[in-house]
C-alpha cells in the first residue's frame, strides 16, 4: 500500500464548476501538507501549504486537511480553463532534521476544464 | 532571474550509456533533490543533498548516481544499471530551515532510452 493515495483521474469539467481533488494518506507521522500544481511539461509549482487540521482558504482554492480520518483535499471554485493542469498533493514529517525537504508525493490528478 | 535551469529538456540514448542530467540554481538554496516522474506514479525521491560535498540516498537510488561539489550544482547520472531510465526527471531545491518544505523545481528534463 502506498503512503499517500491519489486518484490520478483524469477529471474534466466545465468552466464555472467546483473541483475536488483529494488525497488519503496511511502515515499518522505527516505534519505538514502542500498541493502542487504542474502544467504540462513543466516542473511542478507550490499551490497551498497546510499545518493543522480545518481550512485554508487563497482566493478561488480552499485546502482542508482532516488528521483523524488522514484525509485531505483542495477545492477549486469557479474553476476556468487556466487551471487545468495535474494536480499533486505531497506531505512530510516534519521541516527539520532529517525528514526536512523530503516530500511524499501523491500521483497526482489531471484536471481539464473546459470551455 | 533566480531559479533552477535543467539541460537538456529532452535526450535520447541507447541502451546501456550513461547519462548525465544537469542542475544549476542560483537561489542561493542549500538543499537539492532530484525526483523520477512517471506516468500515474507521482514523484519518487532519487537522491538528495542538504549541503556541499554530502547527499543522500532517496527512494530509488539504484542505477543512479549523484556529485555536490559546488553549492549551485547538483548533476545527476544515469547508469547502465538503471533498468528502466525512461522517464521525466525534476531537480529541486529549498532553503534549509524552511517551516514549509516548499521544493522549487526546474522545468525537468525528459530522457528516453532506446
Amino acid at each position: 500500500q502506498k503512503e499517500v493515495e491519489q486518484d490520478p483521474g483524469p477529471l474534466s469539467v466545465p468552466e464555472g464548476a467546483i473541483v475536488s481533488l483529494n488525497c488519503t494518506y496511511s502515515n499518522s507521522a505527516f505534519q505538514y501538507f502542500m498541493w502542487y500544481r504542474q502544467y504540462s511539461r513543466k516542473g511542478p509549482e507550490l499551490l497551498m501549504y497546510t499545518y493543522s487540521s480545518g481550512n485554508k482558504e487563497d482566493g478561488r482554492f480552499t485546502a482542508q486537511v482532516d488528521k483523524s480520518s488522514k484525509y485531505i483535499s483542495l477545492f477549486i471554485r469557479d474553476s476556468q480553463p487556466s487551471d487545468s493542469a495535474t494536480y499533486l498533493c505531497a506531505m512530510t514529517l516534519n521541516a527539520g532534521g532529517t525528514s526536512y525537504g523530503k516530500l511524499t508525493f501523491g500521483q497526482g490528478t489531471i484536471l481539464t476544464v473546459h470551455p | 532571474d533566480g531559479g533552477i535551469t535543467q539541460s537538456p529538456k529532452y535526450l535520447f540514448r541507447k541502451e546501456g550509456q550513461n547519462v548525465t542530467l544537469s542542475c544549476e540554481q542560483n537561489l542561493n538554496h542549500d538543499a537539492m533533490y532530484w525526483y523520477r516522474q512517471d506516468p500515474g506514479q507521482g514523484l519518487r525521491l532519487i537522491y538528495y543533498s542538504q549541503i556541499v560535498n554530502d547527499f543522500q540516498k532517496g527512494d530509488i537510488a539504484e542505477g543512479y548516481s549523484v556529485s555536490r561539489e559546488k553549492k549551485e550544482s547538483f548533476p545527476l547520472t544515469v547508469t547502465s544499471a538503471q533498468k528502466n531510465p525512461t522517464a521525466f526527471y525534476l531537480c529541486a531545491s529549498s532553503i534549509r530551515g524552511l517551516a514549509t518544505g516548499e521544493l522549487f523545481f526546474g522545468e525537468g528534463s525528459r530522457l528516453t532510452v532506446l
